[in-house]
């Protein structure tokens, strides 16, 4: 079964700087997509950015930007230029693209993070 | 309006007493899924359908049971309801190939 661990409970930035939340996961598949999600406190589930593990190219969605690293089973993401908006629960998940566990979400245990002003 | 709703949003009950989750969602997904997040354990699988004759267990499905009465609906049901099933419960819908779409969860509280 895969695993995926979120080794930071918790992270602080100051608004407008830049922090990386870490991310690792371990399978054994070669192919599968894999996701950060944000949980403000209004709960919703928000979907941040995903990549696809056949694609060395490091997704990138505005201010957010990953750094995936298949070899390492590595997959954190960078928010640059920190803002307000940007405080809550992140989750990094991972999704299986094989056998029977096609299509289901594996979920970390979550970063909150904090911005000061 | 918003595309996966749960009903209800909050909810509060005895032990031992039966409860419905309601998911609907107008995204023309075949996929749904069922979650339960806890604090420090991240969201973890309930059950999860791929169509309406498809129903497959998560990885905690005891306790639990759905209905799949519809392409658009997806219900969890607590057959006899339990303290440690206090939790924040997600309803996410997906196409084949798509990102899963999360509802605006239901929080439970078993007393």
């Amino acid at each position: 079964a895969q695993t995926v661990t979120q080794s930071q409970p918790e992270m602080s930035v100051q608004e407008a700087e830049t922090v990386t939340l870490s991310c690792t996961y371990d399978t054994s598949e070669s192919d599968y997509y894999l996701f950060w999600y944000k949980q403000p406190p209004s709960r919703q589930m928000i979907l941040v950015i995903r990549q696809e593990a056949y694609k060395q190219q490091n997704a990138t969605e505005n201010r957010f930007s990953v750094n995936f690293q298949k070899a390492a089973k590595s997959f954190s993401l960078k928010i640059s230029d920190s803002q307000l908006g940007d405080a809550a629960m992140y989750f990094c998940a991972y999704r299986s693209e094989g056998g029977t566990s096609y299509g289901k979400l594996t979920f970390g245990q979550g970063t909150i993070l904090t911005v000061h002003p | 309006d918003a595309d996966v709703t749960q009903t209800p949003r909050n909810r509060i009950t005895k032990t031992g007493k039966r409860i419905m989750l309601e998911c609907s969602q107008t995204k023309g997904h075949d996929r749904m899924y069922w979650y339960r997040q806890d604090p420090g354990l991240g969201l973890r699988l309930i059950y999860y359908s791929f169509d309406v004759k498809d129903i497959n267990k998560g990885e905690i499905s005891d306790g639990y049971s759905v209905s799949r009465q519809a392409q658009a609906k997806f219900s969890l049901s607590l057959e006899s309801a339990i303290p440690n099933q206090t939790a924040l419960y997600f309803c996410a819908t997906s196409g084949s190939v798509e990102t899963q779409y999360f509802g605006p969860g239901t929080r439970l509280l078993v007393l």
